[in-house]
């Protein structure tokens, strides 16, 4: 059981660039988000998805894109990359309410530069 | 709109020393609220539920309606409990997890 796996860990991107950061999880959990991390502002929700095929905007969405094919993948996609992105980001997943109160599970984190 | 506030970016104590985290929510409803932990460089690890009136690490949080507030609390201070601290909570029927800005806690030997 690998819980929510991240990938890649570590990227710099020039800005302009696109590139997609990797989610998965293996808890077959319905819900899946992503944030971004950034000093003194906490975790800001990107996008979020409840269920395979259903995906919706979260509170700093310009910028992203996602897609969520099936339930163990949530994939997040810069369509062009500005040093405004240089973040920190995180992916979570969790089981549908009231399971869901158990709280969310979070992958490691990739941490994205962008020169 | 929902939202949840930690009014400390900082928080310094001594080892021993008690320790509160201060968190209020804005929520309409009965608010689903988490503390979560992250330490250095680390993923979020869910620390607290109010649902479940636990103790982890000698942390508790008591949810009070009336003052609006899910401070986390805990009796002495150990170093190994220097870390990041949010105060999340779920957002309306879709189970959103909405952060509060976090507080860094610093404890000193």
């Amino acid at each position: 059981n690998a819980g929510v796996t991240q990938t890649p860990k570590f990227q710099v991107l020039k800005t302009g660039q696109s590139m997609t950061l990797q989610c998965a999880q293996d808890m077959n959990h319905e819900y899946m988000s992503w944030y971004r991390q950034d000093p003194g502002m906490g975790l800001r929700l990107i996008h979020y998805s409840v269920g395979a095929g259903i995906t919706d905007q979260g509170e700093v969405p310009n910028g992203y894109n996602v897609s969520r094919s099936t339930t163990e993948d949530f994939p997040l996609r810069l369509l062009s990359a500005a040093p405004s992105q240089t973040s920190v980001y995180f992916c979570a997943s969790s089981y549908r309410s009231p399971e869901a109160n158990y709280g969310y599970t979070f992958g490691s984190g990739t941490r994205l530069t962008v020169v | 709109a929902q939202r949840v506030t930690q009014p400390e970016k900082l928080l310094s104590v001594f080892k021993g020393a008690p320790v509160e985290l201060k968190c209020n929510y804005s929520y309409s409803g009965s608010p689903e609220l988490f503390w979560y932990v992250q330490y250095s460089r680390q993923r979020l690890q869910l620390l607290l539920r109010h649902i479940s009136r636990e103790s982890i690490k000698g942390f508790t949080a008591d949810l009070n309606k009336g003052e609006t507030s899910f401070h986390l609390k805990k009796p002495f201070a150990q170093e190994e409990d220097s870390a990041m601290y949010y105060c999340a909570g779920l957002s309306g029927g879709y189970n959103k997890l909405i952060f509060g800005a976090g507080t860094r806690l610093a404890v000193h030997p």
